[in-house]
């Protein structure tokens, strides 16, 4: 499985765009990179994924470089409700009779604090 | 509404006692899972399975057991053989097909006094 890397904990202020960096330097090319956050004490929460090109929804972009040994989140103009822990994950394929679904596993994510 | 349901959301058990938590997912996924999460802590597979009557160890399967036989339904048994059963609990489920996202349920918190 493709493990991921983020930084503990990142600060980001009202407003502003909340950069969030994920390396998935043992990615392979059949894994895609998703993006979750979790708001304390509840279920995560989907934000949004890619395989290759970079995606964007109403909550966020997500850019993967060339190479895709890593992405950023962008969410474009934080507010105090983006405050949250966010996960990059990939999903490595499992194999059920001929059927591929994914081993879903989290790293420990960043918390991102928005501030006033 | 279409969705993945825990039930309950809190639980309380006495120590040496076997556990059932529930999931049950209307939205016809194939593949469910159930995570625990200790506070301050990510989450950890416990187990997961991609089809009915079929299911396989995550990174921490010790003291728990699961079975799906049927496909909205997974639940999650913590045994008396886990040690710390202490924690918040996670189920989700996907159906993978095509690069979609995996839906959670809102989690059972079980304290073991």
């Amino acid at each position: 499985d493709a493990k991921t890397t983020q930084p503990t904990s990142m600060d980001c202020a009202e407003g502003r765009a909340a950069n969030l960096p994920c390396n998935h330097s043992t990615i392979s090319g059949n894994e895609y990179v998703y993006w979750y956050r979790q708001i304390h004490s509840q279920g995560p929460q989907y934000i949004i994924h890619g395989l290759k090109n970079n995606e964007t929804n109403e909550m966020a972009s997500l850019i993967i470089t060339e190479d895709r040994k890593s992405s950023t989140l962008i969410l474009p103009h934080a507010t105090l409700r983006d405050t949250a822990v966010y996960y990059c994950i990939v999903i490595s394929a499992g194999h059920t009779g001929g059927t591929s679904y994914g081993k879903l596993t989290f790293g420990q994510g960043t918390i991102l604090t928005v501030h006033p | 509404d279409g969705g993945i349901t825990q039930s309950p959301k809190y639980l309380f058990r006495k120590e040496g006692q076997n556990v059932t938590l529930s999931c049950e997912q209307n939205l016809n996924h194939d593949a469910m899972y159930w995570y625990r999460q200790d506070p301050g802590q990510g989450l950890r597979l416990i187990y997961y399975s991609q089809i009915v009557n079929d299911f396989q160890k995550g990174d921490i399967a010790e003291g728990y057991s699961v079975s799906r036989e049927k496909k909205e339904s997974f639940p999650l048994t913590v045994t008396s053989a886990q040690k710390n059963p202490t924690a918040f609990y996670l189920c989700a489920s996907s159906s993978w097909a095509g690069g979609t996202e995996a839906f959670f349920g809102q989690g059972t918190r079980l304290t073991v006094v």
